[in-house]
């Protein structure tokens, strides 16, 4: 069965970065996309971007461009997401989810809280 | 980047209703549509993919339909375990985007 484990709750101040981590089990890790998404407290569903495991081409949305990185281990089946100059505007869980190339994400990591507070 | 809305915001229904969410995209996106239903601290689970393929493991009373500019989401018969958040997601082109979501409860 399809497992995506995120790793745990970070708090980070403002101007700092965090970096989250989503390691893949139960399919081929390369035959797959991660897609990175995230929702504020209360709020709705968000889409950051997405990375192609096999050979890391990466799509960020614009809104996240030059603030967001995504990677990929393939030795692992992991893919980090780091967001990088933290506002308050960022808290948010975070949640990694498969996807095949120009679909929609069907499973998804149990999420990742992440404060941004002073 | 192509705006979603849904309709309604919210709603309350009883069990055995059968109840209908519409999604619309501000331009076509073909059949490039996913519905998700999520429940309060949990991620969302995907229920229709491409508009009208019902996911796996999904109860066969969900059924999506549409295309183009408009979709629905239908629920036959309402169960209580159904009461959750509904989004709709777009994936014809870049940003994805979600619609803000129906809150459907149980009267």
């Amino acid at each position: 069965q399809v497992h995506l484990v995120q790793s745990g709750a970070e708090v980070k101040k403002p101007g700092a970065s965090v970096r989250v981590s989503c390691k893949a089990s139960g399919y081929t890790f390369t035959t797959y996309s991660i897609t990175w998404l995230r929702q504020a407290p209360g709020q709705g569903l968000e889409w950051m971007g997405w990375i192609t495991t096999y050979n890391s081409n990466t799509n960020y949305a614009q809104k996240f461009q030059g603030r967001v990185t995504m990677t990929t281990d393939t030795s692992t089946s992991t893919v980090y997401m780091e967001l990088r100059s933290l506002t308050s505007a960022d808290t948010a869980v975070y949640y990694c989810a498969r996807s095949a190339k120009w679909g929609s994400p069907d499973y998804w990591g149990q999420g990742t809280l992440v404060t941004v507070s002073s | 980047d192509i705006q979603m809305t849904q309709s309604p915001s919210s709603l309350s229904a009883s069990v055995g209703d059968r109840v209908t969410i519409t999604c619309r995209a501000s331009q076509g996106i073909r059949n490039d549509l996913a519905w998700y239903q999520q429940k309060p601290g949990k991620a969302p689970i995907r229920l229709i993919y491409v508009a009208s393929s019902l996911q796996s493991g999904v109860p066969s009373r969900f059924s999506g339909s549409g295309s183009g500019t408009e979709f629905t989401l239908t629920i036959t018969s309402l169960q209580p375990e159904d009461s959750a958040t509904y989004y709709c997601l777009q994936h014809n082109s870049y940003p994805f985007t979600f619609g803000p979501g129906t809150k459907v409860g149980i009267k």
